[in-house]
């Protein structure tokens, strides 16, 4: 099934912060973050592992909450250029597919 | 080192017309997919490639798309015929392998537009 990410969309102004959340009814296994700038291919952002491992990239960071099903995105002090389309993908237990969900535009403005 | 390449970037045809669509993944990476995405939606798997092996194919409409991956390197999708439905963007990504520790990297995509 289809991860539900939340907002759907979300407009800030440049240094504000965002979270974007990322709900499964299944059991992950890892949940992987990319983000797609329009009529480009989606950028890998990070994977998260079973475990509620945390993970940090600069100025980007996300959680991983297996009991929930859940994972957060988290955009610090965010920057023009963070602006795109968001989605996480999911991957539940044995060899399966990676399942995206239907994403969150995030828009920076000056 | 370079990315995934994919061909053509556009593609407008008439529906009932064939259609194919090339990739090129990033070299060394043995595991291949093919995604469709429309419009303000996700990606959404249609081949896994395990080198030349088609290892997922479920979400593949056998009856007009068919795919192929010769020598384990380069990939083909087609579609015959297209239908209107058909219309989105095509994405080819690469990984090492198919564990979850390993990142897809995707191509920028073939836009088709069927009439």
């Amino acid at each position: 099934q289809q991860p539900v990410q939340s907002p759907q969309a979300v407009i800030l102004r440049e240094g504000e912060d965002a979270v974007i959340n990322c709900s499964s009814s299944k059991a992950l296994y890892s949940v992987h973050w990319y983000r797609q700038k329009h009529g480009e291919a989606p950028v890998f952002l990070m994977i998260l592992l079973k475990g509620g491992e945390q993970k940090g990239h600069e100025k980007i960071s996300a959680s991983f909450n297996e009991k929930k099903q859940q994972s957060s995105l988290y955009l610090t002090a965010s920057q023009l250029s963070y602006s795109g389309t968001y989605f996480c993908g999911t991957r539940g237990f044995g060899n399966e597919k990676l399942t995206f969900g239907t994403g969150t535009r995030l828009t920076i403005i000056p | 080192e370079a990315g995934v390449v994919q061909s053509p970037r556009y593609k407008i045809i008439e529906k009932k017309q064939p259609v194919a669509f090339w990739c090129n993944p990033i070299s060394g990476h043995n595991t291949l997919y093919w995604y469709l995405q429309n419009l303000g939606q996700g990606p959404e798997l249609l081949i896994r490639y395990e080198n030349e092996e088609a290892v997922d194919d479920s979400q593949l409409p056998k009856d007009r798309f068919s795919a192929e991956r010769l020598k384990g390197v380069d990939s083909t999708l087609k579609i015959q015929p297209a239908e209107l439905g058909d219309s989105a963007v095509y994405l080819c990504a690469s990984s090492l392998g198919v564990g979850s520790y390993n990142e897809q990297f995707f191509g920028p995509g073939t836009r088709l537009t069927v009439l």
